[in-house]
């Protein structure tokens, strides 16, 4: 059994903190996402990362994963209200590929960023 | 707008019930996958089918069915319900198993 180990579980932070949240497993992943989900709605992808030690930028948000494909992070600089919400790493298949939809979901970690 | 829609938005029911829930995927989309979020478990993968076939299972409970009707809209079927089952069931879409997911808002399911 695939597990992915999500930290921290919440995070609390002034507006204009820096965080990051990592996503932890023992299995290789062909591919890592990570989706934000808000109260009431689905989880929404950000990205997806398929090449260890890949990089990904999305305006202020920072997605790495790592080499060996265990493990990835999400750095948010200078957060924003607007960044609060429900952060989720998924991991797809094992090495080797397959579908992208059968998920692998993280616990989550809830981030609320205070104005 | 995620253009997967689901229905309905809420539901409560007794133990011991049977429900459906819906789910329609975005236009042009062959996959359907059908999750669970609980509290304690997280999200979780429940089943995917293509095109109207079962391709693959996750944690599904043996009182749980689902099926992909030919116009790709999908069922997700829950019986003998228990308290347990009480969650939100998500559905999600993409054109092939190598595409992104794309989630519904979810059905909230309470059984007292």
């Amino acid at each position: 059994t695939q597990l992915l180990e999500q930290s921290p579980q919440f995070l609390s932070i002034q507006e204009g903190e820096n965080l990051t949240v990592y996503c932890n497993s023992s299995s290789v992943f062909s591919s890592l996402q990570w989706y934000r989900q808000e109260p009431g709605e689905g989880p929404v992808l950000l990205v997806t990362v398929v090449t260890g030690g890949e990089v990904k930028k999305l305006k202020r948000l920072t997605f790495q994963f790592g080499d060996a494909r265990k493990d990835s992070s999400l750095h948010i600089t200078a957060a924003q209200p607007g960044d609060t919400g429900l952060y989720l790493c998924a991991g797809a298949g094992s090495a080797g590929g397959t579908s992208y939809g059968k998920l692998t979901f993280g616990q989550g970690t809830i981030l609320t960023v205070h104005p | 707008d995620s253009g997967v829609t689901q229905t309905p938005k809420h539901l409560i029911t007794a133990t011991g019930q049977r429900v459906t829930l819906r789910c329609s995927p975005r236009s042009g989309d062959l996959s359907v996958y059908w999750y669970q979020q609980s509290l304690d478990q997280g999200l979780q993968f429940l089943i995917h089918y293509y095109n109207g076939e079962e391709r693959a299972k996750g944690n599904i409970l043996e009182r749980f069915s689902a099926q992909q009707f030919p116009d790709l809209h999908s069922e997700l079927n829950l019986s003998s319900l228990e308290l347990g089952d009480s969650a939100l069931y998500f559905c999600a879409s993409s054109v092939t198993r190598l595409s992104p997911l794309h989630f519904g808002n979810g059905t909230r399911l309470t059984v007292t």
